[in-house]
């Protein structure tokens, strides 16, 4: 089946540490970005990537950072100077002008 | 600055009472404008692309709506399993492939 998969579900992370969240896609989309998801907010764009090795900050890019290696992965990480990671954090992929959405991670700070 | 915005924050609604969801956007060229729906802890799943004024979609019990201001989301006889966030989201010629995101209607249907 065609998609995209974010993994873990659920990650937790300790003061201070940097933290990795998988997106993968088999829809050979060039496309990707990731949103971060606060409750009673709408998506906020962090990164985005039109093609292989090339991405650019979205709105609230500060403390995370991305790679673009290769079509099918875009990786996010959420580095120590993110200060206020916990959130719901999606994955998405497009072509042309439709966007698909992976079943999202959620990062929580303890 | 493009910007999207959706009324009611929360709707609730008994079954079978129809009603409809509102999203407003001030862009510069739109290109495209999208309904999802969200169910809690998971991601949005695509339902409707509107390219031009006067354009309307359908899927089972919804229909969407386009005018040069604002786009409605019509949900006729709604049941429960319709219960979830339904997210606006546009294209422009400012953003090019990306997407400005309104901040969702939150949908309750009761038995």
């Amino acid at each position: 089946d065609g998609g995209i998969t974010q993994s873990p579900k659920y990650l937790f992370r300790k003061e201070g540490q940097n933290v990795t969240l998988s997106c993968e896609q088999n829809l050979n989309h060039d496309a990707m970005y990731w949103y971060r998801q606060d409750p009673g907010q709408g998506l906020r764009l962090i990164y985005y990537s039109q093609i292989v090795n090339d991405f650019q900050k979205g709105d609230i890019a500060e403390g995370y950072s991305v790679s673009r290696e290769k079509k099918e992965s875009f990786p996010l990480t959420v580095t120590s100077a993110q200060k206020n990671p916990t959130a719901f954090y999606l994955c998405a992929s497009s072509i042309a002008s439709e966007a698909f959405f992976g079943q999202g991670t959620r990062l929580t700070v303890v | 600055e493009d910007q999207v915005t959706q009324s009611p924050e929360a709707l609730r609604l008994q079954e079978g009472e129809s009603s409809s969801l509102n999203c407003s956007y001030t862009v510069s060229g739109l290109r495209g404008l999208f309904w999802y729906r969200q169910d809690p802890g998971k991601g949005p799943e695509f339902l409707f692309t509107l390219y031009s004024a006067g354009e309307e979609k359908e899927k089972e019990r919804l229909k969407a709506t386009l005018t040069k201001k604002e786009s409605f989301l019509h949900i006729t006889a709604p049941k429960p399993e319709d219960s979830a966030t339904y997210l606006c989201a546009v294209q422009s010629d400012n953003y090019g492939q990306n997407f400005v995101f309104g901040p969702g209607t939150r949908l309750s249907v009761l038995p």
